[in-house]
């Protein structure tokens, strides 16, 4: 146990809908990171926050969105999804903004049917 | 930019078998490097790291060990079990990674066979 939560596990939606990812990171860690992981594009990272702001932007696309809010867990927004936003997304924290070791959650599988 | 190349997979192996994943990086500054494994159906999980050149990490009985002179981290494990069955994956993070905190090679799915 990593000490990341990612909620909800499994989540299938209809295309054109918008759903929300919740994160909790471990207790302590300021940095929230959201990544991406589909069969042909292997892990990518998305966006990243650090004590409640934005730090780091990756291939996030603007239908997606995300906050981290005061008490530190970090929410994925993903909205007008589309079929390839099927995906495993997994959200990390750590204790500083690089270098330190990333852990990451379970995950949530998203099927956009 | 900071990179992360990767053997390709699948590796099919015998249990007890020797193992090595290659993994060779590419980086500005000082980066310390990752091995992370993604059991089936299951998360990322931290295998081992390093944080500095010459160091070796190790775990459940991989070692890697950092190497500077030939930008290397290398994956190696004495004995395979069933159990090791993954998909691994090397990364590394830099002070001066940009915008990309966490970097990752493309994964190598590892399957041991009885």
């Amino acid at each position: 146990d990593s000490g990341v939560t990612q909620t909800p596990k499994h989540l299938i939606t209809a295309t054109g809908q918008r759903v929300t990812l919740r994160c909790s990171p471990r207790s302590g860690d300021l940095s929230v990171y959201w990544y991406q992981q589909s069969l042909d594009q292997g892990l990518q990272f998305l966006i990243q926050y650090y004590n409640g702001e934005e730090r780091a932007k990756g291939n996030i696309l603007e239908r997606f969105s995300a906050q981290q809010f005061p008490d530190l867990h970090s929410e994925l927004n993903l909205s007008s999804l589309e079929l390839g936003d099927s995906a495993l997304y997994f959200c990390a924290s750590s204790k500083a903004t690089s270098g330190n070791t990333i852990y990451f959650g379970e995950g949530s599988w998203l099927t956009v049917v | 930019g900071n990179s992360v190349t990767q053997m390709e997979g699948p590796v099919t192996l015998s249990e007890e078998a020797f193992l090595t994943i290659n993994c060779t990086y590419t980086a500005t500054g000082y980066p310390s490097l990752f091995w992370y494994v993604q059991y089936p159906g299951e998360g990322l999980q931290l295998l081992l790291k390093a944080t500095k050149a010459d160091d070796k990490g190790s775990n459940k009985g991989f070692e890697a060990t950092y190497r500077k002179e030939t930008t290397s981290f290398h994956l190696e494990k004495g004995s395979v079990q069933v159990s090791d069955s993954a998909v691994y994956f090397c990364a590394l993070t830099a002070v001066n990674s940009g915008n990309t905190p966490l970097v990752f090679g493309k994964g190598t799915r590892l399957s041991v066979i009885a």
